[in-house]
């Protein structure tokens, strides 16, 4: 079955800078890739997502890019600001089939001022 | 808001016991999701369901049952309940069961 990895497990950086997130996936027929952004203790929520007939999406200051061929995809947020600092998970899907969203461990961000 | 109702909020019961916990999904949505999210863990998949209909499995275990009404909202039960199955169960919704998933608020079972 599927198996997505996600690195780094933790993440700081200064406020202004940029932080990448990056993870490998197993099934190369997977086709679905978002990513969640949680805060402590509240529901994951979407904050980008891709498909794979595109390499690159981009919504204000994040970004997502794929790479099919590797099967890895990456998170990019330009920026950074003291409300990004939250827990991340990547996930992948395949369309056809079983349609299990299979998520990272995730990643804990923290923006520091 | 994601348009996801979970109920309860919370939830604390003794070992051995049977729960049910509750989502609505978002209007239009016909495809519910289950998740597991133990304390600094992932969200690992429990069960899909798409318009009544159980579409996919994951690491639910066999204490554990769901399904989908006709009105589309979705049950999770939880049986013979043990310490470990304390968790934050998270419910989801979709249009179709590729389309983008929404969260609810979840629900934190605590097993004492």
């Amino acid at each position: 079955g599927e198996n997505v990895e996600q690195h780094p497990s933790t993440l700081s950086v200064q406020e202004g800078d940029s932080a990448v997130i990056k993870c490998t996936y197993s099934d190369s027929a997977s086709n679905y890739f978002p990513w969640y952004k949680q805060e402590l203790g509240k529901r994951p929520q979407l904050i980008i997502d891709i498909r794979s007939n595109v390499g690159e999406k981009k919504d204000q200051r994040i970004a997502v890019t794929l790479n099919k061929t590797a099967k890895h995809f990456s998170l990019h947020i330009t920026e950074t600001q003291p409300e990004d600092s939250a827990v991340y998970f990547c996930a992948a899907l395949r369309i056809q089939g079983a349609q299990k969203l299979v998520f990272g461990q995730g990643t804990r961000l923290t923006i520091n001022p | 808001d994601s348009g996801v109702t979970q109920t309860p909020k919370h939830l604390i019961t003794a070992t051995g016991q049977r729960v049910t916990l509750r989502c609505s999904p978002r209007s239009g949505d016909l495809s519910v999701y289950w998740y597991q999210q133990s304390l600094d863990q992932g969200l690992q998949f429990l069960i899909q369901y798409y318009n009544g209909e159980e579409r996919a499995k994951g690491n639910i275990l066999e204490r554990f049952s769901a399904q989908q009404f006709p009105d589309l909202h979705s049950e999770l039960n939880l049986s013979s309940l043990e310490l470990g199955d304390s968790a934050l169960y998270f419910c989801a919704s979709s249009v179709m069961p590729h389309y983008e998933q929404y969260f609810g608020p979840g629900t934190r079972l605590t097993v004492t």
